[in-house]
């Protein structure tokens, strides 16, 4: 059974990097067909997409994000990882990593069927 | 990038009422539409997969529904733990959008 685990630190200050690890056990991120996501919810709001890396390193991003997110994976450690830079107050949310998988192969249908508990990250000034 | 508009935001109901929830694109996403419950504390999980499909392992007491632009979820028999709030999401294209949410509270 796959399992995710977010890390990092759970307070940031403004302009500075924030950096979370996802940490997969009982599946590998190379597997194929898999993309590895990153999600993220302020507080009292919706989810928001931030972006996925697929098992052969291809990122797609949210354009909204894009200009300062880079999302990374380390097969070796079997984890992948999120860096947002410049963060602000409104970066301020519980972020999630999730598997984004092929449900049903036939039509590319893809969910996210595992996610992490989540890990909350404040942006202080 | 494709909007996802939930209704209503805020859902009272009671043990062993029918809901539906609604979710509405802003084109046609074919059957690439997910749902998902949220709790606190947990972590979120899958329910519906590609407008209709159950996920392993959920109550077949939710259903989904719906292809196109309007879509829905429906718990056929409200149990206390589906007190939560629940979400669509689209699968069409990147970027992956959700809905606002709906929020299933006790009447």
């Amino acid at each position: 059974q796959v399992q995710l685990q977010e890390s990092g630190p759970g307070l940031v200050k403004s302009s500075q990097t924030l950096s979370l690890t996802c940490t997969v056990s009982g599946g590998s991120i190379s597997s194929s067909f898999y993309y590895w996501s990153w999600i993220r919810q302020p507080a009292g709001k919706g989810l928001e997409w931030i972006g996925r890396i697929y098992s052969s390193g291809t990122t797609n991003y949210n354009p909204s994000l894009k200009s300062r997110v880079t999302i990374s994976a380390d097969t070796s450690k079997n984890q992948f990882s999120l860096k947002l830079s410049s963060v602000t107050a409104a970066d301020t949310a519980v972020y999630y990593c999730a598997r984004d998988s092929p449900l049903r192969i036939v039509g590319y249908y893809y969910a996210l069927d595992v996610w992490g508990q989540g890990t909350t990250v404040t942006v202080s000034s | 990038d494709i909007q996802m508009t939930q209704s209503p935001s805020s859902l009272p109901a009671s043990i062993g009422d029918r809901i539906t929830i609604t979710c509405r694109a802003s084109q046609n996403i074919g059957s690439y539409l997910n749902w998902y419950q949220l709790r606190p504390g947990t972590a979120p999980k899958l329910l519906i997969y590609a407008a209709s499909s159950l996920q392993s392992g959920v109550p077949s007491r939710f259903s989904g529904s719906g292809s196109g632009t309007d879509f829905t979820l429906t718990i056929s028999s409200l149990q206390p733990e589906d007190f939560a709030t629940y979400y669509c999401q689209h699968s069409y294209s990147t970027p992956l959008t959700f809905g606002g949410g709906t929020k299933v509270e006790i009447k």
